[in-house]
């Protein structure tokens, strides 16, 4: 079964320090992720990505946000300056269709900032 | 809010029993999904339900779909140890395509 890899599984930054988070969606799949799941709190969208720009954004995904697909293959989420309220499980997904389908979500890569 | 909000918070069955959340949500959606995530990893995606549609099944999975009500179930017949997890709604409104999750129900299946 395909699946949507992301690395690290975890990584610990200080605060202040810039972040890359990466992920390879399925291949044949279009639209591309990342959401965000503080502990103990509810998932929440941070961006779309659609035909190498976003499509869409929440308030989360400020300046210090930025996404990225270097390539054919990877999909980067970076954070510039990391803060402690950053600390949280980041899950990229993908998808065929907008919406019209199930999201294939990757296993999350948990950051901690300290 | 879009979001969809899950009842109840935590729920603990005995093997082979049914396990039975609901979800209710504010504004009129495409479709709701329903996910399951185990402790520290990743959400899998159950089932898919489109507004348009009442009732889906997927192996020991039921979802019924109430836009009049705005809510939705999830049914687990024939509980497992291994059905232990949480378990989201996300829905997806007619404006954007974001999934809206709610806070989830963790399930608790006793051997």
């Amino acid at each position: 079964e395909p699946e949507v890899t992301q690395t690290p599984s975890h990584q610990v930054t200080q605060m202040g320090q810039e972040v890359i988070l990466r992920c390879v969606p399925i291949s044949n799949h279009l639209y591309f992720y990342w959401y965000r799941q503080i502990l103990g709190q509810k998932v929440e969208f941070l961006v779309s990505f659609y035909n190498n720009e976003i499509s869409e954004k929440s308030e989360i995904f400020d300046d210090q946000f930025s996404v990225e697909r270097p390539d054919g293959s990877n999909f980067t989420l970076k954070i510039r300056s990391t803060k402690l309220e950053d600390s949280a499980m980041y899950f990229c997904a993908s998808s065929e269709a907008h919406g019209y389908y199930g999201y294939t979500f990757g296993s999350g890569t948990r950051l901690t900032v300290v | 809010s879009q979001q969809g909000e899950e009842d109840p918070q935590a729920l603990s069955i005995q093997e082979g029993e049914n396990a039975t959340m609901n979800c209710s949500y504010k504004t009129s959606i495409n479709n709701l999904q329903w996910y399951r995530q185990n402790s520290g990893r990743g959400l899998v995606h159950l089932i898919l339900i489109r507004s348009n549609e009442r009732e889906k099944h997927s192996g020991r999975l039921r979802v019924t779909l109430d836009t009049s009500k705005k809510s939705s179930s999830l049914l687990i017949t024939a509980s497992r140890a291994a059905d232990t997890a949480s378990y989201f709604c996300a829905t997806v409104s007619h404006n954007d395509y974001k999934l809206s999750f709610g806070a989830g129900t963790t399930v608790t299946v006793r051997a």
